[in-house]
């Protein structure tokens, strides 16, 4: 069965730097990546996807994953965050062939001026 | 009003009530799901109902029980719950039932049971 690793449950920077959020898979079949967000008092909210095509992926607020078949990964990353950044990030996979997609525990990211 | 919505946005329940969730998404989707989210664990896939059909019940208890009247709308009703069932319980909507479908969720129902 798929399953999904974030390493870090919480990951707190200062405002303007650089930022990665880990993210693992268990299977290297046929996969479909997600990562999501989830601002305090709000649902979750797509960041970005990769089903096919290029590696990597960006989202329309500066965030990028690349998708890394060798090792499995998923990371987001973002060169320079802001505080509004402040939020949980859950990573989730979808193998082929599959209708349930499987989330990992997220990552808290606090963005400290 | 627009996206999915989710009613009530908190509520707190004994063992004995009965209540439910209600759901409504506005997008024209054909597919709901509903997700439970507690403390410290990974976001579960609940049901799945796919144009108005269940798809999918991912083991859930029978104390929980989903309704989906049509396409727009989800409910899920409890009944007899336990402690360990308080949660933030979350609805989500996609123009089908492929995962691969972007799923937009609803701000949750954060549930507490005494």
């Amino acid at each position: 069965a798929q399953s999904v690793t974030q390493l870090d449950s919480q990951v707190p920077v200062f405002e303007e730097a650089p930022v990665e959020l880990r993210c693992n898979y268990s299977s290297s079949v046929s996969v479909y990546l997600f990562w999501y967000v989830q601002y305090p008092n709000q649902g979750l909210q797509l960041l970005l996807k990769y089903l096919s095509g290029s590696t990597l992926v960006e989202s329309i607020n500066g965030f990028e994953a690349e998708f890394n078949k060798s090792q499995t990964s998923f990371h987001l990353r973002k060169p320079s965050v802001h505080i509004s950044d402040t939020a949980e990030y859950f990573c989730a996979a979808l193998q082929g062939g599959s209708e349930k997609l499987v989330f990992g525990k997220g990552t808290k990211l606090t963005v400290n001026p | 009003e627009t996206g999915v919505t989710q009613t009530p946005r908190h509520l707190v329940m004994g063992m004995t009530n009965k209540k439910s969730l209600k759901c409504e998404q506005h997008l024209g989707h054909n597919a709901m799901y509903w997700y439970k989210q507690s403390a410290k664990k990974p976001l579960e896939l609940m049901f799945v109902y796919n144009f108005k059909e269940q798809t999918e019940n991912n083991s859930v208890p029978s104390r929980f029980s989903p309704e989906c009247p049509n396409s727009s709308h989800l409910f899920l009703h409890l009944h007899t719950l336990q402690p360990e069932d308080s949660a933030l319980y979350l609805c989500a909507s996609s123009q089908a039932a492929s995962m691969s479908d972007t799923q937009y969720f609803g701000p949750g129902t954060r549930l507490t049971v005494l």
